[in-house]
């Protein structure tokens, strides 16, 4: 199993000001993956962490809204910009280990944005 | 592109009953499919993970089943309790897309009552 801590826990934040979320796992782990969900909607993948590489980002999510980075295999950060009160919303993290058919996926406890 | 449904939105049972969550996909081509629990505040727990070959998965008073061909799952949970309450997740993993990313349904809010 692994553990993600995942902070900050919540924040408030100005419209136009950034928040850079920190996911940090206890285990090496392949993939790491970053979700937002919206109040009483699924969740939905904003962009996989790929450690060594760019982000690969989901349709409808940009690099220079969401830009991610993934320095070694234990630790990802997600940076909120320019945000606005369409970005108030959770966002977890979660990581795997990418073996298909017997992947556990966890997920950190969540960060809960809003911006005024 | 993969679509997860879940049914009912919400429930609410009394305590020591025994209920089922559904989850139907469109996209046959799994991997697997998970159930999570999520709590107020908390991040998602997996309860149950069935392998895309598998029927059928228990653990404690949860049971889940998969049926592949026809796109469903169900979540049974056996005599229901109030720390049972909680929003469940069901999620897929396709084959064919990136490994670990799952699709998501938008829950069941479960609230069982004393």
């Amino acid at each position: 199993s692994a553990v993600i801590s995942q902070k900050p826990s919540r924040d408030i934040c100005q419209r136009g000001t950034s928040l850079t979320i920190q996911c940090q796992v206890d285990s090496q782990v392949t993939m790491m993956f970053w979700y937002r969900q919206q109040p009483g909607q699924s969740l939905t993948l904003i962009a996989t962490a790929n450690q060594g590489s760019e982000a690969t980002y989901e349709s409808g999510f940009v690099i220079d809204k969401f830009p991610i980075s993934r320095p070694n295999l234990t630790f990802s950060t997600l940076t909120v910009s320019n945000m606005s009160p369409e970005d108030s919303s959770i966002y977890l993290c979660s990581a795997t280990s990418g073996r298909g058919v017997l992947d556990i996926q966890y997920f950190g406890a969540g960060t809960r944005l809003s911006v005024l | 592109k993969q679509e997860v449904t879940q049914i009912p939105a919400a429930l609410s049972v009394p305590e020591g009953e025994n209920l089922v969550l559904n989850c139907s996909f469109t996209d046959s081509a799994i991997y697997n499919l998970q159930w999570f629990r999520q709590d107020p505040g908390k991040g998602l727990t997996s309860l149950l993970l069935i392998q895309s070959s598998q029927r059928e998965q228990t653990s404690g008073r949860l049971n889940a089943s998969l049926d592949k061909s026809s796109g469903r799952s169900t979540l049974y949970i056996a005599a229901s309790q109030p720390g049972d309450s909680a929003t469940y997740l069901c999620a897929v993993e396709n084959r064919g897309s990136t490994l670990g990313r799952l699709y998501f349904g938008r829950g069941t809010q479960l609230t069982v009552w004393p």
